[in-house]
This record gives C-alpha cells, structure tokens and sequence, in this order.
C-alpha cells in the first residue's frame, strides 16, 4: 500500500525567509505532483515530476523528486504573504498499476506572516 | 478554456437519503476521477473511469456509493442512504490520458444532517 507523509504539517514563517517542505512516499513511483489549496477552494496543480532528480521552479517554488530516495522536496525562496497556503504533494502509482487515482499527503499548512 | 466543473456546490441532505453528486470534465479529457477530503481523512481516491469503464471500484468507502460515466463525459457519483461520516468535500479531476496530469473542479461540499 502507498504511503505519503509530509513534514512538516503545520508552518509558520516570517516573510523573507527559506523553508522546505519534505515528502517521502512508501513504494515505487515515477510520478509524484505538488498541489496548492488556498481556503474554501479546490486544488491548483503546481509542479509535475516524472523522472528521477527531476526539478522544476516557479516564482519563488522550487520542487525536486529523488526517486531512489523516495522523497520530493518543495523550496521556498523569500517568502510572501500570497504564499499563504496548505500544499499536498501526491504520489500516483508505479506505470502499469491498475489504479491511476494519487495518493495525498496530508498536507502542510503555511502561514506566512509580514 | 473551461475547466472541470460539479454541482451542486453545496449540497444539506437528511440521513438515510440519496444524493448525486456531478462532474463535467474538461473536453477532451479521456480520464476521470473522484475524490472526497474530509478533515479526519484527509485526501482520499475514490474511483477513476477511463472512457466510460471504471476498472478498479476498491477506493469506494462502501456498497452505498456508486459512480457511472456515460458518453466519456459527465460522471455522476451516487450515495445511497446517507450517513453522517458521509459529509466532506467530494471534488472530481480529470486528465487528457491515463497517468497525465490531473486537474480539480471546485468540489461539492456534502453535509449531512
């Protein structure tokens, strides 16, 4: 069974500074996905990462997938308010599973505060 | 473009009734898939359909909940006899294919009293 967990689950963070936040999945996979959910909204896709050592940016979001290690991560570079946010990291399962639904982690709330 | 769409947007329903809930894929997107997050659950996969088949039915919580697609478009998701553990956010995506990137419609949020 496919496992995600992220750490941390809560976080607060003064605008300007650098955090990470850390994804390690339970099982193989080649496709694992970065999610933002701002309050009483549905999810926004932010990154999509298919291959191993894959990283990808935008804006102030850096993600990047080691799949040896089963672990993505998701940078963030000075801090704004607008990044405000819960983020999911989503695992699918390995090519040629059955099932295509994701599996989410529970999420990391971010508050970002001036 | 337009994206994927579900109604109703809200839905208060007694115990012990039945509700359908609806998505509308983007066009185009061969691949459908229901959801439902709750806060003590979290993020959970209920079902995919790819067409109009829907090969695994596992992730369903239970035999009260049923899913149909038809013409590759809309999907209806139906929970007969509703319970009260059955109220959370029940949120459809769809993918151009199979293991593509997958996009969220707003969601319906289901409260049962």
């Amino acid at each position: 069974e496919l496992k995600v967990e992220q750490n941390p689950l809560f976080l607060s963070m003064q605008e300007g500074k650098n955090y990470t936040i850390y994804c390690n999945y339970s099982t193989t996979s080649d496709r694992l996905y970065w999610y933002r959910q701002d309050p009483g909204k549905s999810l926004e896709s932010l990154f999509v990462l298919l291959s191993n050592g894959a990283v990808k940016q935008e804006g102030r979001l850096m993600a990047s997938l080691d799949t040896k290690a089963r672990l993505s991560t998701l940078h963030i570079t000075a801090a704004v308010h607008d990044l405000s946010a819960t983020y999911f990291c989503a695992v699918a399962p390995y090519s040629g599973g059955g099932a295509d639904g994701l599996t989410f982690g529970k999420g990391t709330h971010l508050i970002i505060q001036p | 473009g337009a994206g994927v769409s579900q109604s109703p947007s809200n839905k208060v329903t007694e115990k012990g009734k039945d509700v359908e809930l609806r998505c509308d894929p983007i066009s185009g997107h061969t691949a459908l898939y229901w959801y439902r997050q709750s806060l003590g659950q979290g993020l959970e996969f209920l079902i995919y359909f790819q067409g109009n088949s829907a090969p695994d039915k596992s992730g369903l919580p239970s035999d009260r909940f049923s899913a149909e697609r038809t013409g590759g478009s809309v999907s209806t998701l139906t929970i007969q006899r509703t319970q009260q553990e059955d109220s959370a956010v029940y949120l459809c995506a769809s993918s151009l294919a199979f293991q593509s990137e997958q996009y969220f419609g707003p969601g319906t949020r289901l409260t049962v009293t």
